[in-house]
């Protein structure tokens, strides 16, 4: 069951914050955030594990809400380094399941 | 450490031909998985492969298939191509499942079926 990731798209200048939603229908074991830019491979941001716990590493944060299955990710004090595709992949049960990846948010971070 | 390598990095074919991608995993990590991603869009599971067996495969036609060779390295073979298999393939590699471990990425391979 694909994760359903919302904004699809969302334009900053510098210095602006931003969030994005990844929901799911489905009870989740964990949720993975990726940032992909053009042509380059999807990099790693952060896991969550249910139990809604909050991660954060920079100005990068993200939030899982077990009771919602949705996560959020946050951007403070964009940079124009953080523009790219961002997706959350989401994994049902701890066991041999796959990750499965929203179709991403477009951020644009513009000076 | 090298990371995720995967080759070829581009590929032209034409319909109805063979495939095989190529993907050698992070050292130490010993789950490749397989991904399609078409442009504008999310990465779509393929399938995963650990201790060289098929664990877990997604909506895809038996066209695609898979190996994992005892190094742990992988193949994803697509027989019969249609203009629609024209994608990013990406590998990403983890140790066991990616449940709750960082599954990292390849480069992809960009097929281009004509």
């Amino acid at each position: 069951q694909q994760p359903v990731q919302s904004p699809q798209a969302v334009i900053l200048r510098e210095g602006e914050d931003a969030v994005i939603n990844c929901s799911s229908s489905k009870a989740l074991y964990s949720v993975h955030w990726y940032r992909q830019k053009h042509g380059e491979a999807p990099v790693f941001l952060m896991i969550l594990l249910k139990g809604g716990e909050q991660k954060g590493h920079d100005k990068i944060s993200a939030s899982f809400n077990e009771k919602k299955q949705q996560s959020s990710l946050y951007l403070t004090a964009s940079q124009l380094s953080y523009s790219g595709t961002y997706f959350c992949g989401t994994v049902r049960f701890s066991g041999n399941t796959p990750l499965v990846f929203g179709k991403g948010t477009r951020l644009s971070v513009i000076a | 450490d090298a990371g995720v390598t995967q080759s070829p990095t581009h590929l032209i074919k034409t319909r109805g031909q063979q495939v095989t991608l190529r993907c050698s995993p992070k050292s130490g990590h010993d789950t490749v998985s397989w991904y399609q991603q078409a442009l504008g869009q999310g990465p779509q599971f393929i399938f995963q492969y650990y201790e060289e067996e098929e664990r877990q495969r997604g909506n895809f036609p038996d066209r695609f298939s898979g190996h994992q060779f005892p190094n742990y390295s992988s193949e994803l073979n697509v027989n019969a191509l249609l203009l629609g298999d024209s994608a990013l393939y990406l590998c990403a590699s983890s140790y066991a499942s990616p449940g709750n471990t960082e599954a990292f990425f390849g480069q992809g391979t960009r097929l281009t079926v004509v």
